[in-house]
């Protein structure tokens, strides 16, 4: 039972250039979400999904985009990189039947953009 | 929308000190309530929770947070801290109904040896 994982934990980009940050969970949970860390600015929501099918924006969606691709992977997508989205990027799942709303996170991808 | 305050961002104790960290959040109707820890270099994880009934929870480690409806607070408390706590505190608020989690801006909190 791995959780939720998330690929690759580490990249550098040169602006303008594309990536997709993937996360996968094993928990059967029905929500899950993205977040950057900033210092000083905590945890921000950039996109979410209810569930498989749906997907919302949070509070920074800008130069972001999503897929649920399935009820275990969702996917977070840089067009074209900026600087200014250097950061760290966590995934996060939700939906324990028990205890809902507590989010399990991943282990996160520190993204540097050049 | 709601929205969390920390008001403490850095915070250094010596070992066996007490703790409390203070946290308020804006939002008038019913929530539930977190507190994460992220120790170095590691993610995310769930330290207590409140979702009803008894407004002093307890969560792992020790730690305790006491869930305060008229002051819109959540503060956490630690009676005696370890060198082990050193870490970032994060707040965080549901509201009912709805499946986005709010966090604050976190307390890092350093203890000394």
């Amino acid at each position: 039972n791995a959780g939720v994982t998330q690929t690759p934990k580490f990249q550098v980009l040169k602006t303008g250039q594309s990536m997709t940050l993937q996360c996968a969970q094993d928990m059967n949970h029905n929500s899950m979400y993205w977040y950057r860390q900033d210092p000083g600015m905590g945890l921000r929501l950039i996109y979410y999904s209810a569930s498989e099918g749906t997907t919302d924006k949070g509070e920074v969606p800008n130069g972001y985009n999503v897929s649920r691709l399935n009820k275990r992977e969702f996917s977070l997508r840089l067009e074209s990189a900026a600087p200014s989205q250097t950061s760290v990027y966590f995934c996060a799942s939700s939906g324990a039947r028990l205890v809902p709303f507590e989010q399990f996170f991943g282990p996160g991808t520190r993204l540097t953009v050049l | 929308a709601q929205s969390v305050s920390q008001h403490n961002h850095h915070v250094i104790l010596s070992e066996a000190a007490s703790l409390e960290l203070g946290c308020n959040y804006s939002y008038g109707g019913t929530v539930n309530l977190f507190w994460y820890v992220q120790y170095p270099g590691q993610h995310l994880q769930l330290l207590l929770k409140y979702f009803s009934g008894d407004p002093l929870v307890k969560g792992i480690k020790g730690f305790e947070a006491e869930f305060i409806k008229s002051k819109f607070s959540f503060n956490l408390r630690k009676p005696s801290v370890q060198w082990s706590d050193t870490a970032e505190y994060f707040c965080a608020v549901n509201v009912r109904g709805y499946q986005k989690v709010t966090f604050g801006t976190g307390t890092k909190l350093q203890v000394i040896p």
